[in-house]
């Protein structure tokens, strides 16, 4: 079974520095998506970023990048230019492929990450 | 579009109640799920369903009924709650290869 971990309970981070999220995940599978979701006070899952698996490129949203490392099954999240809006909680997560459609398969997630913005 | 929707936001229920959790997309995708979220925990998948009349079980399918009768409906039933069931509901869906998006969540908590 997939499994995904997130070994950072809290983080703090300043406004307008840069912080990195970590994320690790256990899989057998080669191809797979990997995902980061914040979920604010209000408890909205919200997509953060993605990556796929055979993409050697890092995947990149505006002031979110991650650093995926394949081999090492590693899956970080960059925030840069924190602002007080990122404060939230973060999940990283992981899924297979349903092999016959395509589609995007069972999400397993973390535990997550409360990261906090100071002024 | 609205998305994916979710009825109702809180709900309180005693022991031994039944109730439907509502879940809609309007977005025409085939892939729709149940996921539980617990204090402390990640989200943890309870049913899934690939298309219309078609489910499957997830990781804490136990105390939970599914079906999903149109390609925009996915309810989940409980048919006999108890207090570990309190938790807060998210039901997600998507298309081919796209990523799962979520809906606003239900409270719900079981006396």
């Amino acid at each position: 079974a997939q499994t995904v971990t997130q070994s950072q309970p809290e983080m703090s981070v300043q406004e307008a520095e840069t912080v990195t999220l970590s994320c690790t995940y256990d899989t057998s599978e080669s191809d797979y998506y990997l995902f980061w979701y914040k979920q604010p006070p209000s408890r909205q899952m919200i997509l953060v970023i993605r990556q796929e698996a055979y993409k050697q490129q890092n995947a990149t949203e505006n002031r979110f990048s991650v650093n995926f490392q394949k081999a090492a099954k590693s899956f970080s999240l960059k925030i840069s230019d924190s602002q007080l809006g990122d404060a939230a909680m973060y999940f990283c997560a992981y899924s297979t492929l349903f092999h016959n459609t395509g589609t995007a398969s069972k999400l397993t997630f973390g535990t997550g990450t409360r990261l906090q913005v100071t002024l | 579009n609205a998305g994916v929707t979710q009825t109702p936001k809180f709900q309180v229920l005693k022991t031994g109640q039944s109730m439907t959790l509502q879940c809609a997309q309007d977005m025409n995708h085939e892939y729709m799920s149940w996921y539980r979220q617990d204090p402390g925990m990640g989200l943890r998948l309870i049913h899934y369903s690939v298309g219309a009349g078609i489910t499957d079980q997830g990781e804490v399918p136990n105390g939970y009924n599914v079906s999903r009768s149109t390609t925009e409906d996915f309810p989940l039933r409980l048919l006999s709650a108890a207090p570990s069931q309190t938790s807060v509901y998210f039901c997600a869906s998507s298309g081919r290869k796209e990523t799962q998006y979520f809906g606003p969540g239900t409270r719900l908590l079981v006396l």
